[in-house]
């Protein structure tokens, strides 16, 4: 089974408009972290915002806060005023256990945003 | 520091030779990570470092890859035998323990087998 599900294959938002990025995760671990990363046309990929199996808030970051439903076992990045730059590739991604090793990720969601 | 530096950016190599592919992460980071992602997938994990010491691998790192960190700081991904699977982008992160410690990625070395 896929540790991380990624649905969206693409998005489109018109600039200055707020986005939902979903994503789903599954694991027996009680304790995991979740991560959202953007990965622009350079291929970089640049850490966003971290949420915590025990957090008890919703994670933010600027403009991006992390819709966190444990028991649902989603993890949805919402993206407040979108700007031209926030078109790029996103990627949910989880590590099991609070250290774990390895990052498991997502397929990805593309995201345009429209002027 | 710049951040995570990797080299080549692009490498396109006829199937059969070797490559070998450099990553200098960020100096103060113990922790070295090599991933492989496919168009259209996300990254997948390959192998992990902490300080020289290869702690972890991947089955997706099959016997022709190999990977070293000498003096735990940069390291490098060398391919031998290519084959047309092996194209895709290679990138390299680098991170400290902690529960909230993300990565941080380089921007990738991408390898086209022809």
């Amino acid at each position: 089974a896929q540790k991380i599900t990624q649905t969206q294959p693409g998005m489109f938002v018109q600039e200055k408009e707020a986005v939902t990025l979903d994503c789903t995760y599954d694991t027996s671990d009680p304790s995991y972290g979740l991560f959202w990363y953007k990965q622009p046309s350079s291929g970089e990929m640049i850490f966003l915002i971290y949420q915590g199996s025990y957090d008890q808030q919703n994670a933010t970051e600027g403009r991006y806060s992390l819709n966190f439903q444990k028991a649902r076992k989603s993890a949805n990045l919402v993206i407040s005023a979108s700007q031209l730059g926030d078109s790029a590739m996103y990627f949910c991604a989880m590590r099991e256990g609070l250290t774990g090793n390895q990052f498991y990720f997502g397929t990805g969601t593309s995201l345009t945003v429209i002027p | 520091d710049t951040g995570v530096s990797q080299d080549p950016r692009h490498k396109i190599t006829k199937r059969g030779q070797n490559v070998t592919f450099r990553c200098d992460p960020i100096s103060e980071h113990n922790r070295l990570y090599w991933y492989r992602q496919t168009l259209g997938q996300g990254p997948e994990f390959l192998t992990y470092f902490q300080n020289e010491a290869q702690l972890e691998k991947s089955r997706l790192l099959s016997d022709r890859f190999s990977a070293e960190r000498p003096k735990g700081s940069f390291s490098t991904l060398e391919i031998q035998r290519t084959e047309q699977g092996d194209s895709a982008m290679y990138l390299c992160a680098s991170g400290t323990y902690g529960a909230k410690s993300s990565y941080t990625f380089g921007s990738g070395t991408r390898l086209t087998v022809v």
